[in-house]
């Protein structure tokens, strides 16, 4: 059955510091997507990145990159430089089949991540 | 554009009451979702359309239903509210095709629905 596993309910960190995000997935699926949200405390739901499981690179946006280990089907969110806008619950999410097919997420239970001052 | 847009924000129901709940996108998006947010917890896919007039069943569909009469619009009918549908409700839309990258999907800011 795929699932999604956040095992990291709650997480700190100081302003500044880098902070990881763990994610595990499970699928049978060769074709599949990661991707991370971020739901800040307003409750809307904001896209932060993608990872497909043909890219050989890990992907970066901005502060954000994802550390893809697909032997492990590990899937963890990087943030870089941490602020204080970055204080929110963060869902890591699966979509199984190719890109240009049915695009049903699969999201794990989430991570609150709190930046301290 | 406006992106995904949801109304009402916020409602109370009392049991057995029916609502429906109002999605609508103006990305010439082909599929559009509706999922619920229990408090603590990840989103579920309630019900999905692939285009107008073509939707199904997502994990949780059992007291709701959907129709999806144009490309834009994609409402979420409960019928006989619970309580235990007390929840909040995100619409998200996506573009499946030729030029479609990874697929994204745009999140509506949701509805929170009690049920009393």
């Amino acid at each position: 059955a795929q699932k999604i596993t956040q095992t990291q309910p709650g997480m700190f960190v100081q302003e500044k510091e880098a902070v990881t995000l763990d994610c595990t997935y499970d699928t049978s699926d060769q074709s599949y997507g990661l991707f991370w949200y971020k739901q800040p405390s307003s409750g809307e739901m904001i896209f932060l990145i993608y990872q497909g499981s043909y890219d050989e690179q890990n992907a970066t946006e901005g502060r954000y990159s994802l550390n893809f280990q697909k032997a492990r089907k590990s899937a963890n969110l990087v943030i870089s430089a941490s602020q204080l806008g970055d204080s929110a619950m963060y869902f890591c999410a699966m979509r199984e089949g190719h890109p240009g097919g049915y695009n049903k997420l699969i999201f794990g239970a989430g991570t609150r991540l709190a930046v301290h001052p | 554009n406006a992106g995904v847009t949801q109304t009402p924000k916020f409602r109370i129901l009392k049991i057995g009451q029916s609502m429906t709940l109002q999605c609508a996108q103006d990305m010439n998006h082909n599929y559009m979702y509706w999922y619920r947010q229990d408090p603590g917890m990840g989103l579920k896919l309630i019900y999905y359309s692939v285009g107008a007039g073509i939707t199904d069943k997502g994990e949780v569909p059992n007291g709701y239903n959907v129709s999806r009469s144009t490309t834009e619009d994609f409402p979420l009918r409960l019928e006989l509210a619970a309580p235990s549908q007390t929840s909040v409700y995100f619409c998200a839309s996506s573009y499946s095709g030729p030029s479609g990258i990874y697929n994204e999907q745009f999140f509506g800011p949701g509805t929170r629905l009690t049920v009393l």
